[in-house]
């Protein structure tokens, strides 16, 4: 079935620093892929997200390449600050078989704090 | 326009209980999915509704169960409730076409003791 195989937490990373954060995947259709974020005490929040292969998203200077050959998505950022602290979500989704509705299948999700 | 809310924010509750949680969509959107999140874990597609049927359910079993309203607003509920249900339920909305992104609400944090 589809899955979402995400990098372990936490990471701890200085301001301005670069991050990268692994996501790869398994699916049997054409899925969409995403990157959700969420902040203390709070839901769930679209990050960006790309819906085929080579496809770029990109959001508040973060940005992941949809891999087909490698099946993966990772979360990039060229310099982080202490405001992007949360937990980051990556998922897929099945919608573009056919169906126009789907659901998110969702990695465990990884921890990055940020120090000033 | 008004996101997606949810009631209540937090519950506490004992084993064998029943619960049920609901969920205001987003103005205009007429699907709504649920999810569980343990603690530590990625959130779990527990179901989804469509027009006021259920469409589509992950690994959760009967005792889980929702309902959509005309106005598309939801409720879960939970009979029989076991101390893994403890978790942050998740609501949300979204249009039905294939590029409408998920609109999550702040969730419900469940604590069954």
């Amino acid at each position: 079935g589809d899955s979402v195989t995400q990098m372990e937490g936490p990471v701890t990373l200085s301001e301005e620093a670069f991050l990268t954060i692994n996501c790869t995947y398994t699916a049997t259709g054409y899925p969409s892929l995403f990157w959700y974020v969420q902040y203390p005490g709070e839901g769930l929040q679209l990050l960006l997200k790309a819906t085929k292969a080579d496809d770029k998203g990109s959001n508040k200077g973060f940005e992941a390449t949809y891999r087909k050959e490698t099946t993966s998505f990772h979360l990039e950022k060229g310099s982080v600050q202490v405001s992007d602290s949360a937990v980051y979500f990556c998922a897929l989704s099945d919608r573009n078989r056919g169906s126009t509705l789907g659901r998110l299948y969702f990695g465990r999700g990884t921890q990055l704090t940020v120090w000033p | 326009e008004t996101g997606v809310t949810q009631s209540p924010t937090h519950l506490i509750k004992t084993r064998g209980q029943q619960v049920t949680l609901r969920c205001s969509s987003q103005s205009g959107h007429n699907t709504v999915s649920w999810y569980q999140q343990a603690l530590g874990q990625g959130p779990q597609f527990i179901f989804q509704y469509y027009r006021e049927e259920e469409n589509g359910r992950g690994n959760f079993p009967p005792r889980f169960s929702g309902l959509q309203f005309p106005n598309y607003s939801s409720e879960l509920n939970v009979n029989a409730l076991e101390l893994d249900d403890s978790a942050l339920y998740l609501c949300a909305s979204s249009l039905d076409s294939p590029d409408s992104p998920l609109h999550f609400g702040n969730g419900t944090r469940l604590t069954v003791t």
